[in-house]
This record gives structure tokens, C-alpha cells and sequence, in this order.
């Protein structure tokens, strides 16, 4: 069984560039979350999803930050433009209505210069 | 806002030795969870404390929650060196979904 998939592994942008990062979660699992950590900041909730719809977004930095889940299998977390403080390792996680346990994906390292 | 701390944030200490990290939280919540991360790794879920007076064990570690006290601890003992990493712990706000993780507790166990 598939966990949670995240691509890229790793991304390294310049300054102002739009940045996709994606993720799979794992089948059956009806809530997707999008984590970012940084060294400063720790492990901190940006958005969740139940059954493709955004639940909580207070976690988004600010309005260049956007994600979506336009099905079931899917969830995107765009950075447009990006900048250098958005560096960090972005973790996607899910889980079943079920169950209080959050699987995380093995995240996307990004680099902004 | 809703505060997890972690005590100590650095720990190191030699094989076969017993520990024990607190996770202190500032509001009413009845799920706690601890996760392990090893370096450069993902998140591994180690244990979902549900209710109060919850222990859950595993191998060498062991993990409580008392929700009164707004307290939960995960207690290693005789420890090898397998177990370094650094274990997180986060509380669930009231049935909101939203983990608030605390630090983080950098666990070194040396030969």
C-alpha cells in the first residue's frame, strides 16, 4: 500500500518564480493537510481539506500562497511569486474520517534563491 | 492561541539509560500525539493518546497523557542507540483536525 506521495522531492527556484509543489494521498483518506517546516517557525498546519473541500486555510501566509485538491487523489500547493523566506520542507499529510491518525508524505524540500 | 512546549528541546544521554520528555500544552484538547522524525526523514506516528489517563507502549517507549494537567510524556526506557531522532509531540484543537506541534525534543543516544 502506497503512502502519501509528494513531488518534487526537492525544488530549487529563483526569486519571483511560480512554485507547483503536488501531492497523492493515500487511497480512502478523506482529509489532506499541508504542513510547512522551516527551523524558525517548527511544523506548522497552512491548510486542510475534507472531501476535496478547503476546510481551514488560516494557516497560509499570505495571498501568494493558494492550494487545491481538485479530486480525490490529487491537492496542489502553489507559491506565486515565490521568495526566499518561503524556503522550507513542505509536508503533505492524510488521513480517513475514521481514524485521528495523519500520515505524512516524505515532503518537498524547496530552495528559493 | 493554543501553546505546545516541549521539555528539554536537547537531550543526550548514553545507552541503557531511562528518560522521560514532558509535552505541555495551554488548552482543553483529549488527543495528543507523539511522531518521530529522523534526520532529513518524514514524520512517523508513534502514538494517538485519545483520552484521559491513556498509556499506550511500544517496544521501549512509552507514552501517557493526563489531560487535566494538560501533560503528556513519553518515556524511554533502557535506550539504544536505534532511538535517536526527534520526536515531536501536537495536540489536537477540539475536534478541529489542526495539530499544533510543539519544538520538538532532539534525542542523541550515545554507545
Amino acid at each position: 500500500d502506497a503512502g502519501v506521495i509528494q513531488s518534487p522531492r526537492h525544488e530549487v527556484t529563483e526569486m519571483g518564480q511560480e512554485v507547483t509543489l503536488r501531492c497523492k494521498p493515500i487511497s480512502g483518506h478523506d482529509y489532506l493537510f499541508w504542513y510547512r517546516q522551516t527551523m524558525m517557525r517548527g511544523l506548522e498546519l497552512l491548510i486542510y481539506f475534507n472531501n476535496n473541500v478547503p476546510i481551514d486555510d488560516s494557516g497560509m501566509p499570505e495571498d501568494r500562497f493558494s492550494a487545491k485538491m481538485p479530486n480525490a487523489s490529487f491537492s496542489t500547493l502553489k507559491i506565486q511569486p515565490s521568495e526566499p523566506r518561503d524556503s522550507a520542507v513542505y509536508f503533505c499529510a492524510s488521513r480517513r474520517s475514521d481514524s485521528y491518525e495523519q500520515y505524512f508524505g516524505p515532503g518537498t524540500r524547496l530552495t528559493v534563491t | 492561541e493554543l501553546k505546545v512546549e516541549q521539555n528539554p528541546l536537547f537531550l543526550s544521554m548514553q545507552e541503557g539509560k531511562n528518560y522521560t520528555i514532558y509535552c505541555n500544552y495551554s488548552t482543553t484538547s483529549d488527543r495528543l500525539y507523539w511522531y518521530r522524525q529522523d534526520p532529513g526523514k518524514s514524520l512517523e506516528s508513534l502514538f494517538v493518546l485519545l483520552s484521559n489517563g491513556a498509556v499506550k507502549q511500544e517496544g521501549r517507549l512509552m507514552a501517557s497523557l493526563d489531560t487535566k494537567a494538560r501533560l503528556s510524556t513519553l518515556h524511554i526506557t533502557a535506550a539504544v542507540h536505534d532511538l535517536s531522532a526527534t520526536y515531536f509531540c501536537a495536540v489536537d484543537i477540539g475536534g478541529a483536525q489542526k495539530l499544533v506541534f510543539g519544538q520538538g525534543t532532539r534525542l542523541t543516544i550515545n554507545p
